[in-house]
């Protein structure tokens, strides 16, 4: 079965700090992708990144980078020199190759930066 | 485009009353999909359509809900006789009809069942 792990529930942060969120993943699947959303308190899930099972070149996009490592079954986030704005819940999600494409959710974590 | 909208925004009902909540999908996408999401978890996929078609349903969505997409276009997402367990937030997501492509999500509806 499919699951995904985030163990962190909350962390708190100051603002300009490195923090990094872990997700980890369990899937029979050899092809399959990864995503982070961003819940903030609107309750809107933003888009942040989509990676597949064969590219894992680590990303980076502007404060964000992503860690994927299939060895450990992990695809970590980094928010570097971390804003208030940043404040949110995070989900890292999965989903296997086939045709349906429905997200498997970890339960979260969630981040507070504060000023 | 103005991406995934949902209405309404919030529901406020009695236990064993109707309610129907609208999704109105990025308009190229081919597919819509209706998740749950409870007070601090993830998401759970509900079921998805690709155009008018009902592809999947999961085991969390008994016999009291039903989804419709009638013209592949908007979906409707029914609960008949509500349950406070229904309580939740009903988010609605739509993507191009390729497998795994990213899922857009729209701001959801908070239902809250008294």
């Amino acid at each position: 079965a499919q699951k995904v792990t985030q163990a962190q529930t909350e962390i708190s942060v100051v603002e300009k700090e490195d923090v990094t969120l872990d997700c980890v993943y369990e899937t029979r699947d050899t092809t399959y992708y990864l995503f982070w959303y961003k819940q903030p308190p609107s309750g809107e899930l933003v888009f942040l990144i989509r990676r597949n099972s064969f590219d894992e070149q680590n990303e980076i996009s502007g404060r964000y980078s992503w860690n994927f490592q299939k060895s450990t079954s992990s695809f970590n986030f980094t928010i570097t020199a971390s804003q208030v704005v940043d404040s949110a819940v995070y989900f890292c999600a999965l989903s296997d190759g086939g045709s349906q494409g429905n997200l498997i959710f970890g339960k979260g974590t969630k981040l507070s930066v504060k000023p | 485009d103005t991406g995934v909208s949902q209405d309404p925004r919030h529901k406020i009902t009695k236990r064993g009353q109707n309610v129907t909540f609208r999704c109105d999908p990025i308009s190229e996408h081919n597919r819509l999909y209706w998740y749950r999401q409870t007070l601090g978890q993830g998401p759970e996929f509900l079921t998805y359509f690709q155009n008018e078609a009902q592809l999947e349903k999961s085991r969390l969505l008994s016999d009291r809900f039903s989804a419709e997409r009638p013209k592949g276009s908007f979906s409707t997402l029914e609960i008949q006789r509500t349950e406070q367990g229904d309580s939740a937030m009903y988010l609605c997501a739509s993507s191009f009809v390729t497998s795994a492509e990213t899922q857009y999500f729209g701001p959801g509806t908070r239902l809250l069942v008294l």
